[in-house]
């Protein structure tokens, strides 16, 4: 089956480090991303990964472990406007359809 | 220079009528979907139009049809609307290149009274 899980809720101070987690099964993989959403806008692109690894982006981060099906986003120097929902999503290479997870709110408190 | 818009940004309808939703990518994608995001925040895929070619059709009602005049307007209509439709659409484009990454419209919130 075709399954995402992320963690519903976190909460963080502003100026620390939160790391966002998303374990996922699919018949076929063909790439991971990570999408932030603001309440009552559209996701917005912050990383994709294909590959083991980290890849890294200014303040995001993003890991991928295709072997563990498991894939994190780091956020580092969080500031208040991080305060938003984080979309992990992969790519079933058999369908092409992009899977979502439910994603995780973050909350940055001052 | 909007990358992908979508109109009405909000509609607000009665149960029984049909509403369409249009959607316009300018980044030169071949590829269009619409999702949609429940009042759990959950996104689900509903279609896929690769070059005006259907290629995603989830379950859904057939009472949705969506519309591909060309590679740059992937269309929404919903015939005899339901409470149940009530949610906000959102269109998305990509192209096959980097790993796909989608673009997303703004959305449309539809509320089904």
């Amino acid at each position: 089956g075709q399954n995402i899980d992320q963690p519903t809720e976190m909460t963080a101070t502003e100026g620390a480090i939160v790391q966002i987690n998303c374990t996922y099964q699919t018949s076929g993989f063909n790439g991971l991303f990570w999408y932030q959403q603001h309440a009552g806008e559209a996701p917005t692109f912050l990383s994709y990964n294909v590959l083991d690894g980290l890849e890294e982006k200014g303040r995001f981060s993003s890991f991928l472990s295709r072997s563990k099906g498991y894939s994190y986003l780091l956020l580092k120097e969080l500031q208040m406007k991080d305060s938003a929902s984080y979309l992990c999503a992969v790519r079933d290479a058999g369908t092409y359809k992009y899977i979502f997870g439910t994603g995780t709110r973050l909350k940055v408190l001052a | 220079d909007t990358a992908v818009s979508q109109t009405p940004k909000y509609l607000v309808t009665q149960m029984g009528n049909d509403k369409s939703i249009k959607c316009e990518q300018n980044l030169g994608h071949d590829t269009m979907y619409w999702y949609k995001q429940d009042s759990k925040k959950f996104l689900k895929i509903m279609f896929s139009y690769n070059n005006k070619e259907l290629i995603i059709n989830e379950t859904v009602p057939n009472r949705f049809s969506p519309k591909s005049p060309d590679k740059a307007h992937l269309n929404l209509h919903i015939n005899s609307l339901e409470l149940g439709d009530s949610a906000v659409y959102f269109c998305a484009s990509s192209q096959e290149v980097r790993g796909n990454t989608q673009y997303f419209g703004p959305g449309t919130r539809l509320t089904v009274l």
